[in-house]
């Protein structure tokens, strides 16, 4: 079952934050977070492998709270280049597959 | 080259025509993974892959059939195409369940 997420859509001027929701009704073993440019392959952001862990690198971060099945991906002050689709893939404990949600299509403008 | 390629990155098929899309991965990565792309749906996993013949279903495994003699390939095979088919196709790779997956450039099938 696809985990789902929020804002499908989010379109911002430069330099303004943005929040990017997954949710899951399943217990997740681990959040993997994806971007995507548009007629490109999806490229690995980060994995977060503990419940309530936090990581991130220069202005983008996520957190994953295991006990609601639930991670969120902040992007800070964003910029021209993080515009793209995002996706959130889940592990359940115990299983081998990655399962993606449907994308949240991030829109930066100057 | 290093890396993971999916061969053709172009196909137009007719209804009712097998076709098969390929993946190759340099990595000897344990896992691969096929995924479909289509507008509101995100990535949805077609078939996946712990090692060399061993295989499994994803969501969405009616009308493709897959295999894995070699751990390097990943052949994806579309038994006979219909239009509801017609999509961007994904190959994927990872070493370990904890790690990253590396994916390919992609193959658009049109089937008309």
């Amino acid at each position: 079952q696809q985990p789902v997420q929020s804002p499908q859509a989010v379109i911002l001027r430069e330099g303004e934050d943005a929040v990017i929701n997954c949710s899951s009704s399943k217990a997740l073993y681990s959040v993997h977070w994806y971007r995507q440019k548009h007629g490109e392959a999806p490229v690995f952001l980060m994995i977060l492998l503990k419940g309530g862990e936090q990581k991130g690198h220069e202005k983008i971060s996520a957190s994953f709270n295991e006990k609601k099945q639930q991670s969120s991906l902040y992007l800070t002050a964003s910029q021209l280049s993080y515009s793209g689709t995002y996706f959130c893939g889940t592990r359940v404990r115990e299983a081998q597959k990655l399962v993606f949600g449907q994308g949240t299509r991030l829109t930066i403008n100057p | 080259d290093a890396g993971i390629t999916q061969s053709p990155r172009y196909k137009i098929t007719e209804t009712g025509r097998q076709v098969t899309l390929m993946c190759h991965q340099t990595w000897s990565h344990s896992y691969m993974f096929w995924y479909r792309q289509d507008l509101g749906h995100g990535l949805r996993l077609i078939y996946y892959s712990a090692a060399a013949d061993i295989t499994d279903k994803g969501e969405v495994p009616d009308g493709y059939v897959v295999s894995r003699s070699k751990t390097e390939n990943f052949p994806l095979t579309l038994e006979s195409a219909t239009r509801s088919q017609t999509s961007v196709y994904f190959c994927a790779s990872r070493a370990t369940l904890g790690t990253e997956a590396f994916f390919g450039q992609g193959t658009r099938l049109t089937v008309v």
